[in-house]
């Protein structure tokens, strides 16, 4: 079974980037579909994007073109979000989760433990 | 994007009661739609994927039923354990992931 590990908590100033890594364990790395996910305070889980190794592509969503840069180092099997131009609203629990080892982006049924990025 | 909203967004329930959510998404997501349960300070835990399947190790209680853009998540009969946030996520492959808005069950 698959584990996600991420990094630590972060306090960024309005403006910056942050960049939070997720290191798996157990698996096959390259052929889950890892996505990113947000949850701000008392809010709902919102899907940021994700990567699949295995096609060394990742995918965004729309809100967030231009502003997140997902990767994948296969070596470390490590995945990173960064987020640039931060503001207050993208003060989150930011987790990475995984699904099926099927490449694509399904259900996930692996978490990371969540970072918590405070902008302020 | 598919947009996907959860119904009601809070739910007052007692242990034993019979307790029904519902999420309808903006268009077919055919049976690509999966259940989390989340408690405070935790990740998300999956329950059920492709609408009814349910995940490993996920009590019996627990079922969902539904196809195309609407769907349901049922616990027959609720446990102390249950009082939690219950999210809705639809895969379908024509579009980005997204997430309903949420479900808290509260005593």
């Amino acid at each position: 079974q698959v584990q996600l590990v991420q990094s630590g908590a972060e306090v960024k100033k309005p403006g910056s980037s942050v960049n939070v890594s997720c290191r798996a364990s157990g698996g096959s790395f390259s052929t889950f579909g890892i996505s990113w996910v947000r949850q701000a305070p008392g809010q709902g889980l919102e899907w940021l994007g994700g990567i699949i190794p295995i096609f060394g592509t990742s995918n965004y969503a729309q809100r967030f073109q231009g502003r997140v840069t997902i990767t994948a180092d296969e070596s470390t099997t490590t995945a990173y979000m960064e987020l640039s131009s931060l503001r207050s609203e993208d003060t989150a629990v930011y987790y990475c989760a995984t699904g099926p080892p099927t490449a694509g982006y399904y259900y996930m049924d692996v978490w990371g433990q969540g970072t918590t990025v405070t902008v302020s | 994007d598919i947009q996907m909203t959860q119904s009601p967004s809070t739910l007052s329930a007692s242990v034993g009661d019979r307790v029904t959510i519902t999420c309808r998404a903006s268009q077919s997501i055919s049976s690509w739609l999966a259940w989390y349960q989340q408690k405070p300070g935790t990740a998300p835990k999956l329950l059920i994927y492709k609408a009814s399947t349910l995940e490993t190790g996920v009590p019996s209680r627990f079922s969902g039923s539904g196809s195309g853009t609407e769907f349901t998540l049922t616990i027959s009969s609720l446990q102390p354990d249950d009082f939690a946030t219950y999210h809705c996520q639809q895969y379908s492959s024509h579009s980005p992931l997204t997430f309903g808005g949420g479900t808290k069950v509260e005593i």
